[in-house]
C-alpha cells in the first residue's frame, strides 16, 4: 500500500542555519503531497502542499518540491529559528481509485533549534 | 476564524471506565477523522466518516472502541472500557471533502487511563 518514510529523528540546528528533512514515498496512484507541522501541546497544522509532479509548496520560508522521478518531497529552510522548533510530518492522499480522501503519514521528525 | 473544537482537552479516568470523547468540524466540512497518537506509534487513524456516514474504522479497537457522528456538529469517540494503553492523544480533523484540500485539527484531547 502507500507509505511515507521520513528521515530519523531529532534534527538540532543552530539559529540561521539550512535545513532539510527527507521525505520520500511510495504510492500507486497520483497524490497530493503535504508538509503538516505540530507545536508542543497542539494538534497538526499545514505547512505546504503540492498537487501534482515539479510543483512547489512554500510557506513561512519553508519550501518543498514535488519529484516524481525521485518519489520525494523534500522539506527545506533556509535559515531557521527557534520558533521553528516543532514536529515535523510528511504525508500524501491518495488519489488513486479508492478516493478515500485519507492522508498517509510519515512516522515525524522533531526539530530543535538552539539560539 | 472556523476552527475544530475538541472536549475535554484533557481527561484522567481509571482502567475500566467509559471515556467519550467529542468533537466539532469546522461547519460545512463533510470529513472528519479520529486520530491517536502516542510516542510508541507515531500518528494512527482510527476511524473516518463522511457526509455522517462511517467510511472506514478497520484502525480502531472494535472491541472497545467506537465511532459515531450523531449530526453534522458532532464527533465521538468513545471507549468502554478503557485501558492503561489507551493513554494517548485523540486528535480529531475535519476536511472540506475535497481530497487535494487540507485536513483542519483540533487540539486534541490527552487521555491518560490509571
Amino acid at each position: 500500500g502507500d507509505s511515507v518514510t521520513q528521515m530519523e529523528g531529532p534534527v538540532t540546528l543552530s539559529e540561521e542555519a539550512f535545513l532539510t528533512i527527507n521525505c520520500t514515498y511510495t504510492a500507486t496512484g497520483y497524490p497530493s503531497l503535504f508538509w503538516y507541522v505540530q507545536y508542543p501541546g497542539e494538534g497538526l497544522q499545514l505547512l505546504l502542499k503540492a498537487t501534482k509532479a515539479d510543483d512547489k509548496g512554500s510557506n513561512k520560508g519553508f519550501e518543498a518540491t514535488y519529484r516524481k522521478e525521485t518519489t520525494s518531497f523534500h522539506l527545506e529552510k533556509g535559515s531557521v529559528q527557534v520558533s521553528d522548533s516543532a514536529v515535523y510530518f510528511c504525508a500524501l492522499s491518495d488519489e488513486g481509485s479508492s478516493n478515500t480522501g485519507k492522508l498517509i503519514f510519515g512516522q515525524g521528525t522533531t526539530l530543535q533549534v538552539k539560539p | 476564524d472556523a476552527r475544530v473544537t475538541q472536549t475535554p482537552r484533557h481527561k484522567v479516568t481509571e482502567m475500566g471506565q467509559e471515556v467519550t470523547m467529542r468533537c466539532q468540524p469546522i461547519l460545512g466540512h463533510n470529513t472528519v477523522f479520529w486520530y491517536r497518537q502516542t510516542m510508541m506509534q507515531g500518528l494512527e487513524l482510527l476511524a473516518y466518516f463522511r457526509n455522517r456516514a462511517p467510511l472506514d474504522d478497520s484502525g480502531m479497537p472494535k472491541d472497545r472502541f467506537s465511532a459515531e457522528m450523531p449530526d453534522a456538529t458532532l464527533a465521538t469517540l468513545k471507549i468502554q472500557p478503557s485501558e492503561p494503553r489507551d493513554s494517548a492523544v485523540y486528535f480529531c480533523a475535519s476536511g472540506p471533502g475535497d481530497l487535494r484540500n487540507e485536513q483542519f485539527f483540533g487540539p486534541g484531547t490527552r487521555l491518560t487511563v490509571l
